[in-house]
């Protein structure tokens, strides 16, 4: 099947500006996680999805930043009010379950530049 | 707060050689460890996991866990120019936690 696919792949606006950039996971995965990974560093955790419980929010940067799961699919992460230094690249990645002893699959990412 | 600590490099092996990957981790409870490969520009992708001490292979690569000293390290033999790349090392514990990579580069 399909892997997890992000749109915009690239995505470039002004400062101050609202984006929504969006995450598609694998069929069947319950848990979604959000990374931004800013040029030449690691992966930053802001926010994990793990089916019907309450997201683990606890790696978002501000209170601009805010991400919505639908029906245990779909999520969107909306950056309100964006800053130079949120340009970055955002990925999502899905995995089938909580267990320890499954694999987390990533998107191709979103590339986000704010001017 | 779980961490996974990695060398951020850059290792630089020539065409061939074996290249040692190594990450150690802070939760002496830990069970599962998966290895992820992320070339410049792209986004990570899974080469190995491990559950269980000892050596697990898949063709040139190998994950080596020692869950006393808590470390994992991946072993790359004859080491290819397309194996340059960051090496993610993670643990799983319910949720993902990942260090910061460590940079491969194999000379021809």
């Amino acid at each position: 099947g399909a892997g997890v696919s992000q749109s915009p792949s690239n995505k470039v606006t002004e400062k101050g500006k609202d984006v929504e950039l969006r995450c598609d996971p694998i069929s069947g995965h319950t848990a979604l996680y959000w990374y931004r990974q800013s040029l030449g560093q690691g992966l930053e955790f802001l926010i994990y999805f793990q089916g019907n419980s309450a997201p683990d929010k606890s790696g978002l940067p501000s209170d601009r930043f805010s991400a919505e799961r639908t029906g245990g699919s779909v999520s969107t992460l909306t950056i309100q009010r964006t800053q130079q230094e949120d340009s970055a690249v955002y990925l999502c990645a899905s995995s089938s379950g909580q267990g320890r002893y499954n694999e987390q699959f990533f998107g191709p990412g979103t590339r986000l530049t704010v001017l | 707060q779980k961490e996974v600590e990695q060398n951020s490099g850059p290792l630089s092996v020539p065409e061939g050689a074996i290249a040692s990957l190594n990450c150690t981790y802070s939760d002496r409870g830990s069970q599962s460890f998966f290895w992820y490969r992320q070339y410049s520009g792209k986004s990570p992708e899974l080469i190995m996991f491990i559950y269980s001490n000892g050596d697990k292979e898949d063709g040139r690569f190998t994950a080596q866990l020692n869950k006393a000293s808590q470390y994992v390290s991946l072993l790359i033999r004859d080491s290819q120019p397309s194996d340059s790349a960051t090496y993610l090392c993670a643990v799983n514990e319910n949720k993902f936690y990942f260090g910061s990579g460590t940079k491969l580069n194999v000379k021809p």
